[in-house]
């Protein structure tokens, strides 16, 4: 069974310009999260997608936004992009939400570099 | 108080020891405990869940879990120093069906041949 892939994998942009990453579930996944991974805050949860509406979100700014399609495929944007928001930008899939017992499977990850 | 702290590292273990990672949680209703590993430059990777109180064995992988305490561990029997990377705990509530799950910092470990 194919993994959870991302899309791009590397990005550089410069500041102000928006971005958009996409993300393929695990094949009859149905949840999509996504998680903002930098050295010194670590995995943050950024929100989570479940039947093509957001289930949850995390404390980031308004600039970052998301959408979930019908197929599960999940893309999340961000605008006007800032230093600050040079991480890498990781999905995670899982076959359901709102069950505690649901384990979360990565994608490789885009690495976004903000000039 | 952080949600879910780990044991500071790095953590340096010979090979062949066993080594031992350590996680609290704040949130006393927290049912769901994970335990992933990432190794530089890639993405975390599932090793275990555990939900009840009590040990969980996979291989060289024992998670152990007291709710009461408020801690999970993760034991690596006979490291390898293929297991060096860093360990994320996670931890997912109950407050709401849709809970997020939180990740703690991560503890690097280190296996020395």
């Amino acid at each position: 069974k194919a993994g959870v892939t991302q899309t791009p994998r590397y990005l550089i942009k410069t500041r102000g310009q928006q971005v958009t990453l996409s993300c393929s579930p695990i094949s009859g996944h149905r949840s999509v999260s996504w998680y903002q991974q930098t050295p010194g805050q670590g995995l943050q949860f950024l929100f989570e997608y479940f039947s093509e509406t957001q289930r949850n979100k995390g404390n980031f700014p308004g600039r970052f936004s998301g959408r979930q399609f019908s197929n599960s495929r999940s893309e999340m944007n961000v605008s006007t992009l800032e230093l600050g928001d040079s991480a890498l930008y990781l999905c995670a899939s899982s076959k359901i939400a709102g069950s505690s017992y649901n384990e979360q499977f990565f994608g490789p990850g885009t690495r976004l570099t903000v000039l | 108080q952080k949600e879910v702290e780990q044991n500071s590292g790095p953590l340096s273990v010979p090979e062949g020891a066993i080594a031992s990672l350590n996680c609290t949680y704040s949130d006393r209703v927290s049912q769901s405990f994970f335990w992933y590993r990432q190794y530089s430059g890639k993405s975390p990777e599932l090793i275990m869940s555990i939900y009840s109180n009590g040990d969980k064995e996979d291989g060289r992988f024992t998670a152990q879990l007291n709710k009461a305490s408020q801690y999970v561990s993760l034991l690596i029997r006979d490291s390898q120093p293929s297991d060096s990377a860093t360990y994320l705990c996670a931890v997912k509530g109950v407050k709401t069906s849709y809970d997020k799950v939180i990740f703690g910092p991560g503890t690097s470990l280190s296996v020395i041949p």
